[in-house]
């Protein structure tokens, strides 16, 4: 356990539903990372945070996407008329504002489109 | 095209031998590279980091080398057991902000 908590683990939904997936990092971590993860590959970047500014995007981050991080603390991802293609692992990561090369992953929110 | 490569998708050793992954990137000029492990249904965990400036680095049965002439990494394992199966995941810092992950190379060490 790193300390970095998602919420739900995993998450149904029928195409063209709404989702909103939450992330604890571990706390006083400045940085906040999300991720997406298809089976057999490895996490494609979609987003950070420093506190409560979102830095920048992955052209992968469409318009159904938006995240927020209020107060620099926990971080939503939220995904609009949900799609097949959606399907995946959001991970989320967290790392101290001092040290931000290494990341610490939560469990991730595993999302299955009907 | 940017690309990162990680050298077969599954490796198969026995207990006790030197697991070496390889992770070759093009296009790319990162000032240090990290490895992770996956395990099935899981966050990757930092296992290991290196700075460009630097051609290895160790910790306990682990060893990285950076070459940035080759673009190349290697990830040693050594004296490799049975709990070490897992997937194993490259990481390129980018531009300072953020990180592009490799495919992943699946480790099976067989008793």
């Amino acid at each position: 356990d790193t300390g970095v908590s998602q919420d739900p683990r995993h998450k149904i939904t029928k195409r063209g539903q709404n989702v909103t997936f939450r992330c604890d990092p571990i706390s006083e971590h400045n940085r906040l990372y999300w991720y997406r993860q298809t089976l057999g590959q490895g996490p494609e970047f979609l987003t950070y945070f420093q506190n409560e500014a979102q830095l920048e995007k992955s052209r992968l981050l469409s318009d159904r996407f938006s995240a927020e991080r209020p107060k620099g603390s926990f971080s939503t991802l939220e995904i609009q008329r949900t799609e097949q293609g959606d399907s995946a692992m959001y991970l989320c990561a967290s790392s101290p504002g001092q040290s931000w090369e290494t990341q610490y992953f939560g469990p991730g929110t595993r999302l299955l489109v009907l | 095209s940017q690309k990162i490569e990680q050298n077969s998708e599954a490796l198969n050793i026995q207990e006790g031998k030197t697991a070496t992954l390889t992770c070759n990137y093009t296009n790319y000029s990162p000032a240090y590279l990290q490895w992770y492990r996956q395990d099935p249904g899981r966050g990757p965990v930092f296992l290991l980091l290196i700075r460009e400036n630097e051609k290895e680095k160790r910790k306990e049965r682990l060893k990285v080398t950076f070459d940035t002439t080759l673009k190349q990494s290697l990830f040693h394992i050594t004296a490799s057991q049975p709990a070490d199966s897992a997937t194993y995941l490259c990481a390129l810092e980018v531009y300072g902000q953020n990180f592009v992950f490799g495919p992943g190379t699946r480790l099976s060490v067989l008793p």
